[in-house]
């Protein structure tokens, strides 16, 4: 079956310390994207990609970092510089010219600082 | 600066009424609106669109209005049934760019 899938589902970090949030579709979409979602705020962008070797900032990019080396992986890496890391992390794909069908998403990491 | 809006957080209908979901938004550029459903520990997934060219959009149970002149969008949901509830987000799209709203939470009671 195609999708997103996104691990590890719960993360714990410490203060100081960078983690990496994975994110592997099977799609052969081109756009992939990462949000984040916090009680009471709609998504917010962080980074999107829309072909491989090439990604944009999104709304909130401060502490995080991307690569896209292959088509099938977005990975996000949450630094120490990101203030306030505890989040639910969205990763989604769109096929190019698709984004009126809507992304897919994948279900999600939930990243806790301890 | 959040441009599309979902000002009640969470909604409760009995089983069999009908679901109303409001969404407000503000950049009149927006040209393209979504609406999504996501349970608990999952991703959200894409339940229905609707163009700014467009008024209504019907999909079984579920019908999607637009506003325009009032930047206001709603999710008509009829009969609701208890698999509805859910959070649903609204999403505005402008030149590849898409927007979501903070969501609303469904309670369908049976």
């Amino acid at each position: 079956d195609g999708g997103i899938t996104q691990s590890p589902k719960y993360l714990f970090r410490k203060e100081g310390q960078n983690v990496t949030l994975s994110c592997e579709q099977n799609l052969n979409h081109d756009a992939m994207y990462w949000y984040r979602q916090d009680p009471g705020q709609g998504l917010r962008l962080i980074y999107y990609s829309q072909i491989v070797n090439d990604f944009q900032k999104g709304d909130i990019a401060e502490g995080y970092s991307v690569s896209r080396e292959k088509k099938e992986s977005f990975p996000l890496t949450v630094t120490s510089a990101q203030k306030n890391p505890t989040a639910f992390y969205l990763c989604a794909s769109s096929q190019k010219g698709g984004i009126l069908r809507g992304y897919t998403f994948g279900s999600g990491t939930r990243l806790t600082v301890v | 600066d959040q441009q599309v809006k979902q000002n009640s957080p969470s909604l409760s209908v009995q089983e069999g009424r009908i679901s109303i979901l409001n969404c407000d938004y503000t950049n009149s550029m927006f040209d393209y609106f979504l609406w999504y459903k996501k349970y608990p520990a999952e991703g959200p997934t894409f339940l229905i669109s609707i163009s700014s060219i467009k008024d209504k959009n019907e999909d079984g149970r579920f019908t999607v209005f637009l506003n325009k002149s009032a930047k206001h969008l709603s999710l008509h949901i009829v009969p609701s049934q208890p698999g509805d509830s859910a959070v649903y987000f609204c999403a505005a799209i402008n030149n590849n760019d898409m927007r979501f709203g903070a969501g609303t939470r469904l309670t369908v009671k049976p």
